[in-house]
């Protein structure tokens, strides 16, 4: 069974701050994807990494996958209440379309 | 969210009585995934689906759980008998294609209670 462990399971930050996510696995995925959910809603996609060593900006949001296709990191910058959310990765394991997902970071930013 | 239609958003059943649960994929989507997410717990993998064939449902219980997609109409993902346990948060993603690194886009998910 493949497995991705996300952490820190909790952050609780200030305004501003800087912070990063960490998903890692002992497997090798074929892509590794991440998702922020709402309260009451669906996943909402983020991003997806393919190759190793990937690095994709998404305006504050940079994500980096591992060299050998592991682990991933979110980092954000300056982060503001409106990053607060549960900060998903899920990765697809090579040969099956099914995502694994990891059980989640939930970021509060207070202001 | 992204297009993905679950309904009903929140639904209410009595122990033994069944649940049917039902996703229209994004247009032009013809590939159709359920997931389950207990409270405090990640999204687990049930069944995935394309039109009138189960690809891959080595999530589903093997009991009292099914799940199609007809040529027609949404997908429908039933429980019969449920029991507490089945209480939940489900959701439905969907794809254009299953291959390699299409992403997944969710619906809003339906929450089970069971009384």
């Amino acid at each position: 069974t493949q497995l991705l462990e996300q952490s820190p399971q909790f952050l609780s930050i200030q305004e501003g701050e800087n912070l990063t996510v960490y998903c890692n696995s002992s497997s090798v995925f074929s892509s590794l994807q991440w998702y922020r959910q709402e309260p009451g809603e669906g996943p909402v996609l983020l991003v997806t990494v393919v190759t190793g060593g990937e690095v994709k900006k998404l305006k504050r949001l940079t994500f980096q996958f591992g060299d050998a296709r592991k682990d991933s990191s979110l980092h954000i910058t300056a982060a503001q209440p409106g990053d607060t959310g549960l900060y998903l990765c899920a990765g697809e394991p090579g040969g099956s379309e099914k995502l694994v997902f990891g059980k989640g970071t939930k970021l509060t930013v207070n202001p | 969210n992204a297009g993905v239609m679950q309904n009903p958003r929140h639904l209410v059943r009595r122990r033994g009585q069944e649940a049917r649960l039902r996703c229209s994929p994004m247009k032009g989507h013809s590939h159709v995934y359920w997931y389950r997410q207990l409270p405090e717990e990640g999204l687990k993998f049930m069944v995935y689906l394309q039109k009138e064939n189960i690809i891959d449902e080595s999530g589903m219980p093997k009991e009292r759980f099914s799940a199609e997609f007809p040529k027609e109409g949404p997908s429908i993902l039933r429980i019969q008998q449920v029991v507490r346990g089945d209480s939940a948060a489900y959701f439905c993603a969907s794809s254009p294609r299953g291959q390699f690194s299409q992403p997944q886009h969710f619906g809003d998910g339906t929450r089970l209670s069971i009384l």
